[in-house]
């Protein structure tokens, strides 16, 4: 299979601790995605790279987020001294062009639980 | 700024026939793109059907149809014959070129037999 993964795809963690995601994108694809997913709402943008470089980031990802995409193949998401807020789906995606509204395919998420 | 609109939080349809999905959208960017993508329980969001702002046809992707009705900014999600297969949450996205997804609250889908 060569979709997007992501892992892992559960994280419970208590307040206050630091959790890490992975996301690994469609080889070909130099676009990569992040988004939050919280319970019956849609996904929101948190940012997006091309190829190694962070181009966009939303007001969302607050300064205890941060997204690094070395050598521009894998992505990581860190989320530092997590808060109960934090709590929801963190959906990947990956797109393959980057001057068009190309199609962003996206991984299965992690689905974070913080106590 | 972009918005979309999914006025239907559920949807009840029986096996074999078809259901509209509605979609409306807002944004002042002439060039932008519309996508339907399909979640299952299991969270994943799997691509459904895309059209694009200029495209003259509506677009068709096996059961799925996308109803384009520019002018009326309105982007409707049409599965034929509806399988069992299909209950799931179905959610509207718009690209308008700055590369990320503005998406709808979603319509939870339910096929029964």
């Amino acid at each position: 299979d060569t979709g997007v993964s992501q892992n892992p795809r559960h994280k419970i963690t208590k307040r206050g601790q630091n959790v890490t995601f992975r996301c690994d994108p469609i080889s070909e694809h130099n676009r990569l995605y992040w988004y939050r997913q919280t319970l019956g709402q849609g996904p929101e943008f948190l940012t997006y790279f091309q190829n190694e470089a962070q181009l966009e980031k939303s007001r969302l990802l607050s300064d205890r987020f941060s997204a690094e995409r070395p050598k521009g193949s894998f992505s990581t998401l860190e989320i530092q001294r997590t808060e109960q807020g934090d709590s929801a789906m963190y959906l990947c995606a990956s797109s393959e062009q980057p001057s068009s509204a190309e199609t962003q395919y996206f991984g299965p998420g992690t689905r974070l639980l913080v106590l | 700024a972009q918005k979309i609109t999914q006025t239907q939080p559920g949807m009840f349809v029986q096996e074999k026939e078809a259901v509209t999905l509605d979609c409306t959208y807002d944004t002042s960017d002439p060039s932008y793109g519309l996508f339907w993508y399909k979640q299952p329980s299991s969270g994943e969001m799997i691509f459904l059907i895309y059209q694009g702002s200029y495209d003259q046809q509506n677009a068709t992707e096996g059961r799925y149809s996308l109803n384009f009705q520019k002018a009326r900014k309105s982007a409707n999600l049409v599965i034929s014959a509806s399988q069992l297969g299909d209950s799931a949450m179905y959610f509207c996205a718009m690209e308008t070129g700055y590369s990320t997804l503005t998406f709808g609250k979603g319509t939870m889908l339910l096929v029964s037999p």
